[in-house]
């Protein structure tokens, strides 16, 4: 069984790097083919994508957010991680990581998603 | 970027009807298009994968087609469980980029 969560700091001030985990079970990071995205929606609108990354540590990022993002794995723990730096209130969405299989496309499964609220 | 323009943002529905929402890229993207359904305070749910394949366990009055540069999903016989939000994804080059998303609200 398949399965991703989501977990980040709730609420920071503008400025400050968001720091999330994803911490999945059901499938590894270290099988061929695999992958995790992390996308985002903000209240009441439509979902973005951030970044990517592989089993073979490639990775790909939103050309809109590519400096202030990293994205990075810890394949024996099953967890992926973003970083977004420099974060203001535009950044106050629902953060969501999903699996990626190469050859049937992304995000067959989802985590429940980590909400984020950027706030002095 | 390619733009997945999707129409309409907003439907208002029948149980019972027949339902089709539309996305249209920017530029070709082939078959790598998907389709998510999201119920309110829920993550998304692939409902269709490369354009016209149903994703395990979804119910079969799902479908999604293809027309040229136009990527569309139907809902036959529109149940109450289908009323949400709906998604399009391309992904045939980086970055993916989502549809701004359809509403369904009943009548």
């Amino acid at each position: 069984q398949v399965t991703l969560k989501e977990s980040g700091p709730g609420i920071l001030q503008p400025s400050q790097t968001l720091s999330l985990t994803c911490t999945f079970s059901g499938f590894s990071l270290s099988t061929y083919g695999m992958g995790v995205g992390w996308i985002r929606q903000p209240s009441g609108k439509g979902l973005e994508w951030l970044a990517n990354i592989w089993w073979d540590d490639d990775k790909y990022y939103n050309p809109s957010l590519k400096n202030r993002l990293t994205i990075s794995k810890d394949t024996s723990n099953n967890q992926a991680f973003l970083k977004i730096t420099n974060v203001d209130t535009a950044d106050t969405a629902t953060y969501y990581c999903a699996r990626i299989i190469r050859g049937t496309g992304p995000f067959d499964y989802w985590g429940q998603g980590v909400m984020v609220t950027v706030s002095s | 970027d390619i733009q997945m323009t999707q129409s309409p943002s907003s439907m208002s529905v029948s149980l019972g009807d027949t339902v089709t929402i539309t996305c249209r890229a920017s530029q070709d993207v082939g078959i790598y298009v998907n389709w998510f359904q999201q119920k309110p305070g829920k993550s998304p749910r692939r409902m269709i994968y490369r354009a016209t394949n149903l994703a395990d366990g979804v119910p079969s009055r799902f479908s999604g087609s293809r027309s040229g540069s136009d990527y569309s999903l139907t809902i036959s016989s529109l149940e109450s469980e289908d009323v949400a939000d709906y998604h399009c994804l391309q992904y045939d080059e980086y970055p993916p980029t989502f549809g701004g998303g359809t509403k369904l609200e009943l009548k």
